[in-house]
């Protein structure tokens, strides 16, 4: 089955500046990469989503690109708030039956 | 609309015990999921369906059940608690157009077994 690495497990960064979280997957069939958010004792909450026939997309402050030939993925974060403080998980579909996720990333932004 | 609800949203079992978790979703999706998160590990699928009665296994089915009877209701259950099922437990629900869509989740089930 798909495997589903995320780094780093936790992160700090300063109010304003950028932040990265990376992913990796094991399965080529993957064609599905969401990212969701999770707040301390909340849901997670999809906040981008990319296809593999897509390399980037933006919203707003945050970005996700995708490399399928070396099968990792990312999400950045600019001009980071307090609010964004926050737990990040990648995830992988093929088919919408089953996704894989990540460990997580704490992120804190220190203000 | 209330998205997805899932009840109850605390309990505490004793070993042996059993129960039934109840998801709702009310956005007429067709896949429905069951995970449990603990610490450290993300979140794992326990169990999945694609449609009003079909289920299917997901990582790690072993001690529960599931059953879809309504579209809307996907249940989870627990035929004997065991120390190793405390976790949170969400439900998400999401659709298929053209591709996989992202989950929608529930706001979780804190259980604890003693």
């Amino acid at each position: 089955g798909e495997n589903v690495e995320q780094h780093p497990s936790t992160l700090s960064v300063q109010e304003g500046d950028s932040a990265v979280i990376k992913c990796t997957y094991s399965d080529s069939a993957s064609n599905y990469f969401p990212w969701y958010k999770q707040e301390l004792g909340k849901r997670p909450q999809l906040i981008i989503d990319i296809r593999s026939n897509v390399g980037e997309k933006k919203d707003q402050r945050i970005a996700v690109t995708l490399n399928k030939t070396a099968k990792h993925f990312s999400l950045h974060i600019t001009e980071t708030q307090p609010e964004d403080s926050a737990v990040y998980f990648c995830a992988a579909s093929n088919t919408g039956n089953q996704f894989y996720f990540g460990t997580g990333t704490s992120l804190t932004v220190i203000p | 609309n209330a998205g997805v609800t899932q009840t109850p949203k605390f309990r505490v079992l004793k070993t042996g015990q059993s129960m039934t978790l109840l998801c709702a979703q009310d956005m007429n999706h067709e896949y429905m999921y069951w995970y449990r998160q603990d610490p450290g590990m993300g979140l794992r699928l326990i169990h999945y369906s694609v449609g009003e009665g079909t289920t299917a296994k997901g990582e790690v089915p072993d001690g529960y059940n599931v059953s879809r009877l309504k579209k809307q209701n996907f249940l989870l259950g627990l035929e004997s608690a065991a120390p190793s099922q405390t976790s949170v437990y969400f439900c998400a629900s999401s659709y298929y157009t053209t591709g996989p869509r992202g989950q929608y989740f529930g706001p979780g089930t804190r259980l604890t077994v003693l």
